[in-house]
């Protein structure tokens, strides 16, 4: 079945620092989605990429989908207090989602 | 608009006993539902989804099961829950494929 892989783990982050996350597939998706969980809460649905090549942007969040779409990355720049939490991608299937496990976020004030 | 409702939020149970999570979404119809757990720390795991009412398929063999009686309405259930049951159990609906999923609050079970 349709799995999805996501590195790094862990990425702790300085404030004001630049980084990514990166979801690779074994297949091609139909589409790929971006959730975001804050620490004690629920996933929440950030965006969606359908197109190969495609690029997103959400303030400080850009969100790129490859020409393959076998794999997709999440870059965040200027990070803030408020990013903390675990990003997830997952990739769309028949009627349901593969979730990566996600890379949990951690800012140095 | 659409809202998703889960309940309880926190429960304790011990070894043996039944459980029954129930998800409830309103605003839609014929939404597909899903069941996920989610290990301390860990991915979200796929427990069970419905396309329809009576319609429950499940992803991973184990010591649940689901039910789906009313449109809008998702139920996880144990006849004797383990140790292993333990983790944080979201609810999710969308209203087809290729949107997004809008999770429940969860639940938060420790079996003791």
């Amino acid at each position: 079945g349709q799995q999805v892989m996501q590195i790094p783990q862990y990425q702790h982050v300085q404030e004001g620092e630049d980084f990514t996350t990166y979801c690779n597939s074994s297949t091609t998706l139909s589409n790929i989605q971006w959730y975001k969980q804050r620490p004690g809460g629920h996933p929440v649905f950030l965006i969606q990429l359908v197109k190969s090549g495609e690029v997103k942007k959400q303030k400080r969040l850009t969100f790129q989908f490859g020409e393959a779409k076998k794999n997709s990355s999440l870059h965040i720049t200027a990070t803030q207090t408020t990013d903390v939490g675990t990003y997830f991608c997952a990739g769309d299937g028949d009627y349901k989602l593969s979730f990566g496990a996600g890379t949990t976020v951690t800012v140095r004030a | 608009s659409q809202t998703i409702h889960q309940w309880p939020a926190t429960l304790v149970q011990p070894v043996g006993s039944p459980l029954s999570l129930e998800c409830t979404v309103e605003g839609t119809s014929n939404p597909n539902l899903y069941w996920y757990r989610q290990a301390a720390g860990r991915g979200l795991q796929l427990l069970f989804y419905s396309v329809g009412i009576g319609q429950i398929s499940s992803e991973v063999p184990q010591n649940l099961s689901a039910s789906r009686p009313q449109d809008r309405q998702f139920i996880l259930s144990s006849k004797k829950l383990l140790l292993s049951d333990s983790g944080f159990y979201l609810c999710a609906w969308r209203e087809e494929t290729g949107d997004g999923y809008t999770f429940g609050s969860g639940t938060r079970l420790t079996v003791v």
